[in-house]
This record gives C-alpha cells, sequence and structure tokens, in this order.
C-alpha cells in the first residue's frame, strides 16, 4: 500500500485564485482527517469525517473553506478565494476506524502570493 | 478547552546525552495521548501512545495526570533521533487529536 496520497505536493497561486487540494485514503480506512501546519499555530485539525460524513468542523477557518468526501476513496479541501494567509502545508490523514492511529500523507505545501 | 503545549521549539543536545521533550496538557476528561514524530522528508508517524506503555527507538513517555504531563524521554540520543517531535492529545473516544506546536530536536555528533 502506498499509504495516504496527496496531490498535489506543491501549489503555487495567486491570491483570489481557487485551489482545490486532493486525497486518497488507505484502502479500508473509515475515518479521514484534514489539518493544516504553519510555523505559528503548529498543527490544527481542520475537518475530519467518518464512513465520508463529516463529523466535525469546527476547525476550519472560515467560508471561503469547504471539504467533501464523495466516496471512501477520495476527499478535497478546497480554498476560494485564496489568500496570502492561507500559506500552508495541509495534511491529510486516514485512520481504519475513529480511535485508532492515524496515517498521514507526505502534505500539500501551499503558497498563496 | 483543550489544550496541548510544548514549551521548547527547539531542542540541541549531543549524541550520547539524555533528552527529554516536554509535553504539558489541559483536559478536564480522560486524556489519551500521544507523541508523533516527522522525520527529515518522511511523513508524520506515530512514535509512541501513553496507553500501550511501550518503549519505542529507546523513547518512553509516562502520564502524569497530577502535572498533566506527557514527556519524551529518551536516556542516550542519537543522531538519527533528530527529527520535529508532536505531542498530541485525543479527546475521549472521538478521533480527532489536538496537537502542540511540535519541538524540533537536533542531535549533534
Amino acid at each position: 500500500d502506498a499509504g495516504v496520497i496527496q496531490s498535489p505536493r506543491h501549489e503555487v497561486t495567486e491570491m483570489g485564485q481557487e485551489v482545490t487540494l486532493r486525497c486518497k485514503p488507505i484502502s479500508g480506512h473509515n475515518s479521514l482527517f484534514w489539518y493544516r501546519q504553519t510555523m505559528m499555530r503548529g498543527l490544527e485539525l481542520l475537518i475530519y469525517f467518518n464512513n465520508n460524513v463529516p463529523i466535525d468542523d469546527s476547525g476550519m477557518p472560515e467560508d471561503r473553506f469547504s471539504a467533501k468526501m464523495p466516496n471512501a476513496s477520495f476527499s478535497t479541501l478546497k480554498i476560494q478565494p485564496s489568500e496570502p494567509r492561507d500559506s500552508a502545508v495541509y495534511f491529510c490523514a486516514s485512520s481504519p476506524q475513529v480511535p485508532y492511529e492515524q496515517y498521514f500523507g507526505p502534505g500539500t505545501r501551499l503558497t498563496v502570493t | 478547552a483543550q489544550r496541548v503545549t510544548q514549551p521548547e521549539k527547539l531542542l540541541s543536545v549531543f549524541k550520547g546525552a539524555p533528552v527529554e521533550l516536554k509535553c504539558n496538557y489541559s483536559y478536564s476528561g480522560s486524556p489519551e495521548l500521544f507523541w508523533y514524530v516527522q522525520y527529515s522528508r518522511q511523513r508524520l508517524q506515530l512514535l509512541l501512545r501513553h496507553i500501550s506503555r511501550e518503549s519505542i527507538k529507546g523513547f518512553t513517555a509516562d502520564l502524569n495526570k497530577g502535572e498533566t504531563s506527557f514527556h519524551l524521554k529518551k536516556p542516550f540520543a542519537q543522531e538519527e533521533d533528530s527529527a520535529m517531535y508532536y505531542c498530541a492529545l485525543r479527546k475521549g473516544s472521538q478521533g480527532n487529536l489536538i496537537f502542540g506546536k511540535g519541538t524540533k530536536l537536533s542531535v549533534k555528533p
């Protein structure tokens, strides 16, 4: 298994553009998590899904952020419109069930200029 | 509010020296605590969890409820231990984790 797959690995975009980050969880895992990592705030949970259903999105910063999980093997995190303060590394993680270990993807480094 | 505090952004030690990465938490319930590690150019991965009471790569961590701490310790640091270490708290039976801001450990030869 290749583990959690994220794409793209790097994204550079201009302020105001739409950005879509993608995640493929490990096959058979029922829970999926999106995190944002910055120097100032460390690792923050944005949203997590259980069986494709969003359970807790209280970490989503504002309406510009949205996340979907249309099926068990794919999730997206969208930022529209993007702003320079959104620059960060975005991690996706999955786990077999809610209380078990989370497996992280390699992250997407987003730079908004 | 639930919170995880790692007071040191950077910890630098020499090879063979003992190392302790501090972690304090704030949580009113019964916490589950974890240490995650991210080596250079690798993914964030679980190092150990308090319920397992195990030693991984020579590291141990003891949950001290009185001091609300979960410090990570190793008696003799190795160069390959250089990495970013994150302490994390899971709230009850929910899956989401609250992470500290991380401590970068640098082990010098």
